[in-house]
């Protein structure tokens, strides 16, 4: 079975802060990598997806990602987070057999304090 | 505001019954996953349906059982609910391509 690991659960930043949350998955072959995000009572947004192409993909406010093929990994980095950025951050993949079926992460809690 | 809307959005049932819960998906989407996200983690994959029929299944017994209908909304079953089926149960269509929007998820409490 396919895993995808997020390894920080929960990052605590200030406002003005740097981000990077990690994800790495398992499957060796065509991906699609997506990252959501889950503001508290809300659905699952999409922040950003990578499918072919260049591998640093820009998203939704502000968010980035950048595919490592070699490394496994779509690490999600913004420059400078907001207070309203805290929330929960999903790393999802889908693979070539089925591009429908996402394999989540656990997920990572961010709060950013005023 | 999403185009998938889920139905009920709370919803409390006893250890041995069962559920049902409802899922309209975007306008032009035919196919709708089913997740399954438990407290504190991702979501799991439950199953997918594709033109009305089973088109993928995740690792969950049969007494999770789902329909798709010919105007691609969708039911998912729980029968002899436990109490770890609490969670919060998503949906989430497609149009096979590249848009996939999720609904607000039906938060199940089994007591």
């Amino acid at each position: 079975a396919q895993s995808v690991s997020q390894h920080n659960h929960h990052v605590i930043l200030s406002e003005a802060a740097s981000l990077e949350l990690g994800c790495n998955y398992s499957y060796g072959g065509t991906v699609n990598l997506f990252w959501y995000v889950q503001y508290p009572g809300q659905h699952l947004q999409l922040l950003l997806k990578y499918f072919s192409g260049d591998p640093l993909v820009k998203g939704i406010k502000g968010f980035e990602a950048e595919f490592i093929k070699s490394k496994f990994s779509f690490n999600l980095r913004k420059p400078s987070v907001q207070w309203s950025d805290t929330a929960e951050y999903f790393c999802a993949v889908t693979t070539e057999y089925n591009f429908n079926k996402f394999y989540f992460g656990s997920g990572t809690k961010l709060n950013v304090k005023p | 505001e999403t185009g998938v809307t889920q139905s009920p959005t709370h919803l409390i049932k006893t250890r041995g019954q069962q559920v049902t819960l409802r899922c309209s998906s975007q306008s032009g989407h035919n196919t709708v996953s089913w997740y399954q996200q438990a407290l504190g983690q991702g979501p799991q994959f439950i199953f997918q349906y594709y033109r009305e029929e089973e088109n993928g299944r995740g690792n969950f017994p049969p007494r999770f059982s789902g329909l798709q209908f010919p105007n691609y909304s969708s039911e998912l079953n729980v029968n002899a609910l436990e109490l770890d089926d609490s969670a919060l149960y998503l949906c989430a269509s497609s149009d096979r391509g590249e848009g996939y929007t999720f609904g607000s998820g039906t938060r199940l409490t089994v007591v």
